[in-house]
């Protein structure tokens, strides 16, 4: 089946620093989607990317749809605490079929 | 809007019991859900799929004896976890997506402990 590798595993950083984390697929995705998901709690779309070389912005995240449609890359600009949490890439090959995640980024913000 | 509902949130049980949780689309119709399953610092595994009114999509591996989905109204989905073992115990998350959509819609998530 698919996969979807997500780097980093996990990321310790200050306060006010920028994050980034990648997904990278064996195969073309049509959508690309970036979720968080608190302890306990399920997750909740951030991004959705559509169309390849899009850049979209939701406040202080910033997604790509790579090119090549096999890629896509979450920035956090300037992280605050409440930014703690999972973040999980997905995709979807075509309209209305299922979402394959990545195995999540671990984000940790020090105060 | 797009608001998904489960319960319980959690639930405690002992092995061999069978347990049925509920999804509910809140503020919408949606005509596909899905069940999902996710261990401890693991991704989120799609268990099956499910439109209103047919039987289920089950992902290659998971048992659909075991893992019974109904899906009888456009608002709600139920999954029953049969004669549950330890093993079962996981968090069972999830989603739902309208007619015409694209983005799913995720729900709180079930915590299951079998004992």
């Amino acid at each position: 089946g698919q996969q979807l590798n997500q780097s980093p595993q996990s990321m310790f950083i200050q306060e006010g620093e920028d994050v980034s984390m990648n997904c990278t697929s064996s195969s073309i995705f049509n959508t690309w989607l970036w979720y968080k998901q608190d302890p306990g709690e399920g997750p909740v779309l951030l991004i959705a990317l559509y169309k390849a070389g899009e850049l979209t912005s939701n406040g202080r995240l910033t997604a790509q749809f790579g090119i090549t449609r096999k890629d896509s890359f979450l920035n956090i600009s300037a992280s605050i605490p409440s930014d703690v949490g999972i973040y999980f890439c997905a995709g979807q090959e075509t309209s209305g079929s299922r979402l394959t995640f990545g195995e999540g980024t671990q984000l940790t913000v020090n105060p | 809007g797009a608001v998904v509902s489960q319960h319980p949130s959690w639930v405690i049980c002992k092995s061999g019991t069978s347990v049925k949780i509920e999804c509910r689309s809140l503020d919408f119709q949606a005509t596909t859900m899905f069940w999902y399953r996710q261990f401890p610092k693991q991704s989120l595994m799609l268990m099956a799929t499910s439109n209103e009114g047919s039987k289920a999509t089950y992902e290659q591996g998971v048992e659909k004896d075991k893992f019974l989905i109904n899906h009888a109204s456009l608002t709600l989905s139920t999954l029953t976890v049969t004669s549950a073992h330890p093993e079962d115990s996981s968090f069972y998350i999830c989603s739902a997506r309208g007619a015409g959509e694209e983005t799913q819609y995720f729900g709180p998530g079930t915590r299951l402990l079998v004992l």
